[in-house]
């Protein structure tokens, strides 16, 4: 669901090492997930998507797992990066006209 | 390809005053279009929605509205801005069961 008036949780990784992060959705009949990635001052710009027929998906030094027995949906970022440090949100298509937003993380990552 | 125009990037408004975002998109039609809502350190709260030409969808009751007056034009308006409405605003235009791409928002200050 949406996140209005909660503060985002935050992610700290030593460059070069992984970073998962990890989203709980509301609504067992989602059937499509988007991870968006936020820097400052900018919109949220797609990183992958999954739909539900899968439960994991690769992209270019990311991964988006997808386990819907327990509703939970991660990003894994291999080798860790600055240029990574961003807010994350995950999203849940909920109908055919709308994605609902998660919190959203706020990842840092230390040089 | 398609391209989202959102517009201006930066805005410092008088409490009581107007306001009027434009947002357009370009290489596609019929597109659904989204304004969204982002205050300092927050996720994403959706405002309206659109799916045609004249049809808007309310989110949250507030001081806001929006018009589409055109396919690919989506207006976000206030009649007289309050201090609460500052925050960082975002355009999104998606198709059915896809995912939203955003335009580069509009840093809105009501002081």
């Amino acid at each position: 669901g949406e996140s209005v008036g909660l503060h985002l949780p935050t992610l700290s990784v030593q460059e070069g090492d992984n970073s998962i992060i990890n989203c709980a959705y509301s609504n067992s009949a989602s059937d499509y997930f988007i991870w968006y990635k936020q820097e400052s001052g900018k919109g949220p710009q797609f990183i992958i998507d999954i739909r539900s027929n899968m439960d994991k998906r690769q992209g270019q030094r990311v991964t988006v797992l997808l386990n819907k027995t327990v509703k939970h949906l991660s990003l894994q970022i291999a080798a860790t990066q600055p240029g990574d440090s961003a807010v994350y949100f995950c999203a849940e298509n909920t109908n055919d006209y709308k994605l609902s937003f998660g919190a959203g993380t706020t990842v840092t990552v230390r040089a | 390809s398609q391209t989202i125009h959102q517009w201006p990037a930066t805005l410092v408004q008088p409490v009581g005053s107007p306001l009027s975002l434009e947002c357009t998109v370009e290489g596609t039609s019929n597109p659904n279009l989204y304004w969204y809502r982002q205050a300092a350190g927050r996720g994403l709260q959706l405002l309206f929605y659109s799916v045609g030409i004249g049809q808007i969808s309310s989110e949250v009751p507030q001081n806001l509205s929006a018009s589409r007056p055109q396919d690919r034009q989506f207006i976000l308006s206030s009649k007289k801005l309050l201090l609460s409405d500052s925050g960082f605003y975002l355009c999104a235009w998606s198709h059915r069961t896809a995912g939203y791409t955003f335009g580069s928002g509009t840093r809105l200050t009501v002081v």
